[in-house]
């Protein structure tokens, strides 16, 4: 069974300061999938980065960046010089690379909360 | 340029009325489906997902149903809706690969009076 633990339910930072969100997983399979997505007050969840379990090499796009770490099981989210703008509930997902029926397991999500 | 549609955006019903949420996708074939809930600061619950026309899988025991009747097109029933089917409502979908990323829609906040 496959299982995303996101143990900070909310964070909340001043503007400016830099915030990691943890994700860590659970799978027996050797393909996998992660994802980031973004769900602001509006409600849609917005796709941010989807990695496979090949690639650990980490990616940065402007102020986000991401650490996939298979030793640990993590693929942690860094947002540098937070803005208000940030502020939503982001979810990490895992989802099996062969073999499955493409279901998504997500975590429950870490509010991020960013006072001006 | 692939592009998902749910309509209605918001929806207040009184206990016991019917329901139909629709979501329509544009701009591929084949995609798999799916309907999500999200209760107030909770996270996502997979109701239902499809693989093709007519083909429905269902997650949890509930009041609601889904159809497909079309590739690109589905659609979330009730015959009666309770007060715990409020909630925010999410359409998805997949190209049908592994590989492929979940896309979603707008979604629909439905509140049940």
């Amino acid at each position: 069974a496959q299982k995303v633990t996101q143990a900070q339910t909310e964070i909340s930072v001043v503007e400016k300061e830099d915030v990691t969100l943890d994700c860590v997983y659970e799978t027996r399979d050797t393909t996998y999938y992660l994802f980031w997505y973004k769900q602001p007050p509006s409600g849609e969840l917005v796709f941010l980065i989807r990695r496979n379990s090949f690639d650990e090499q980490n990616e940065i796009s402007g102020r986000y960046s991401w650490n996939f770490q298979k030793s640990t099981s993590s693929f942690n989210f860094t947002i540098t010089a937070s803005q208000v703008v940030d502020s939503a509930v982001y979810f990490c997902a895992l989802m099996r690379g062969s073999g499955g029926s493409y279901i998504p397991t997500f975590g429950r999500g870490t509010s991020l909360i960013v006072h001006p | 340029s692939q592009t998902i549609h749910q309509w209605p955006a918001t929806l207040v019903q009184p206990v016991g009325s019917p329901l139909s949420l629709e979501c329509t996708v544009e701009g591929t074939s084949n995609p798999n489906l799916y309907w999500y809930r999200q209760a107030a600061g909770r996270g996502l619950q997979l109701l239902f997902y499809s693989v093709g026309i007519g083909q429905i899988s269902s997650e949890v025991p509930q009041n609601l149903s889904a159809s497909r009747p079309q590739d690109r097109q589905f659609i979330l029933s009730s015959k009666k809706l309770l007060l715990s089917d409020s909630g925010f409502y999410l359409c998805a979908w997949i190209g049908g690969r592994a590989t492929d990323t979940q896309y979603f829609g707008p979604g629909t906040r439905l509140t049940v009076l």
